[in-house]
């Protein structure tokens, strides 16, 4: 099965920084990647599907990049309403897994 | 508006089953696969099961096959997931979600609020 990993698993960052996460699978996915946001105490919300397309009502801050195996989620000026934890999952075939999860909040 | 609504969740003891559930509204429930992931207190997101839009294939995470089954009530707009031999691992937010075209290989764009289940003696 391919696994899914992030990284950082944590970092936190300023109103107005650039943040950016890293997935990687350990075997080729093409673009099957999807992006989620959790915020805490809240359900999963599809940020990015297809490894770059922004599901509608999302932000235009967060955009998705990568094909292949590595692939990025990139906030490009952080707000206090991103505080979550966001995750990448492959879904081009089962099991869906999901990364570990990369939890950002403030300084 | 595209609705999922789980229940069946609460406290049971090891050894022993739950059936969950998750009702369906606002869309033409059965052209859509659907899929059950869970989450452990204070953990990430874990892939159950999927099933396809009619019913024909289904598919488990290897920490559940054998032990849970998923099943569809096209006539009904409802899902299940019927837990058995129920571990204290599987203690967690179960979430039902719904992919966002017809079809197996696409993202969860609907989520149920959760249903909890808890194993403890």
């Amino acid at each position: 099965d391919t696994q899914m990993t992030q990284s950082p698993s944590s970092l936190s960052a300023s109103v107005g920084d650039r943040v950016t996460i890293t997935c990687r699978a350990s075997q080729d996915i093409r673009n099957y990647l999807a992006w989620y946001q959790q915020k805490p105490g809240k359900v999963p919300k599809l940020l990015i599907y297809t490894a770059s397309t922004l599901q509608s009502g999302v932000p235009s801050r967060f955009s998705g990049s990568g094909s292949g195996t590595d692939f990025t989620l990139t906030i490009s000026s952080l707000q206090p309403e991103d505080v979550a934890t966001y995750y990448c999952q492959k879904y081009n075939s089962a099991p869906f897994t999901f990364g570990p999860g990369t939890k950002v909040d403030f300084k | 508006q595209v609705h999922l609504v789980e229940s069946g969740g609460g406290v049971v003891q090891p050894g022993r089953s739950l059936r969950l559930s998750c009702a369906a509204s606002g869309f033409t429930f059965s052209s859509f696969a659907l899929h059950w992931v869970r989450q452990a207190p204070g953990k990430g997101l874990e892939w159950v099961a999927v099933i396809s839009s009619d019913g024909s294939n289904e598919y488990y995470a290897d920490s559940v096959k054998g032990r849970f089954t998923i099943s569809r009530d096209n006539s009904k707009n409802t899902l299940f997931l019927q837990t058995n031999s129920l571990r204290a691992e599987d203690t967690a937010i179960y979430y039902c979600a719904r992919v966002y075209s017809s079809g197996w290989s696409y993202a969860f764009d609907t989520w149920g609020q959760g249903t909890t289940v808890t194993v403890s003696s």
